[in-house]
């Protein structure tokens, strides 16, 4: 079966530019969680989708970044404009039951570089 | 709110030697705990769980983790070390944030030296 799949697995974009990141869950999973990871951070959850809804965006940095997911086998998360503090590992995870077991399937991840 | 302290941003330990990673965490409620491991340039992957029951947990690779509630410990072992043990290690807990949010740890690199 195939996993979470993250696309690009690597982004260099140039401070302003608008950057998608796209991500397909697990085929069943009805949970979709958006992390951040960062040196000095570690994993932030930025936004969590439960049956296409987001439940919790709370760990949303600002204004610049939205995410949205149009159905079950779809998410996108978009930073506009970019800034060089955005640069960091960006990780889509599905799990099953609304994540009520906290196993989560993470993707291999987006490396966005902001210059 | 539930956090994760992980003791030891960086651990060596020699082939074949005991391999104890540390993690205390912080709930409300009861908590499920996890240990997640991440190689490099990959996703996280679950290693083991507890939930609830037995308090000793085996996962994969012959690692295990014993949850002390008195402690609020959920410390990983593993008795000998392997070469492709090098990793980094994340200890995550859920059960206090509505619908089981899960907060991980900052992580614990591995480094197993020949």
């Amino acid at each position: 079966d195939a996993g979470v799949i993250q696309s690009p697995r690597h982004e260099v974009t140039e401070m302003g530019q608008e950057v998608t990141l796209r991500c397909k869950p697990i085929s069943g999973h009805n949970s979709l969680f958006w992390y951040r990871q960062t040196m000095m951070r570690g994993l932030e959850l930025l936004i969590y989708f439960n049956n296409n809804v987001p439940i919790d965006d709370s760990g949303m940095p600002e204004d610049r970044f939205s995410a949205k997911m149009p159905n079950a086998s779809f998410s996108t998360l978009k930073i506009q404009p970019s800034e060089p503090r955005d640069s960091a590992v960006y990780f889509c995870a599905s799990s099953p039951e609304g994540g009520r077991t906290g196993e989560l399937f993470f993707g291999e991840g987006s490396r966005l570089t902001v210059l | 709110a539930q956090s994760v302290t992980q003791l030891g941003s960086h651990v060596s330990v020699s082939e074949g030697a005991l391999v104890l990673l540390r993690c205390n965490y912080s709930s409300s409620v009861p908590p499920y705990l996890f240990w997640y491991v991440q190689y490099p340039n990959q996703g996280l992957q679950l290693l083991l769980k507890y939930t609830t029951g037995a308090t000793l947990v085996k996962g994969i690779n012959g690692f295990e983790a014993e949850f002390k509630k008195s402690e609020t410990s959920f410390h990983l072992t593993k008795p000998s070390a392997h070469m492709s043990d090098a990793a980094e290690y994340f200890c995550a807990v859920s059960g206090d944030g509505g619908y089981q949010k899960v907060t991980f740890g900052i992580g614990t690199k591995l480094q197993v030296i020949p």
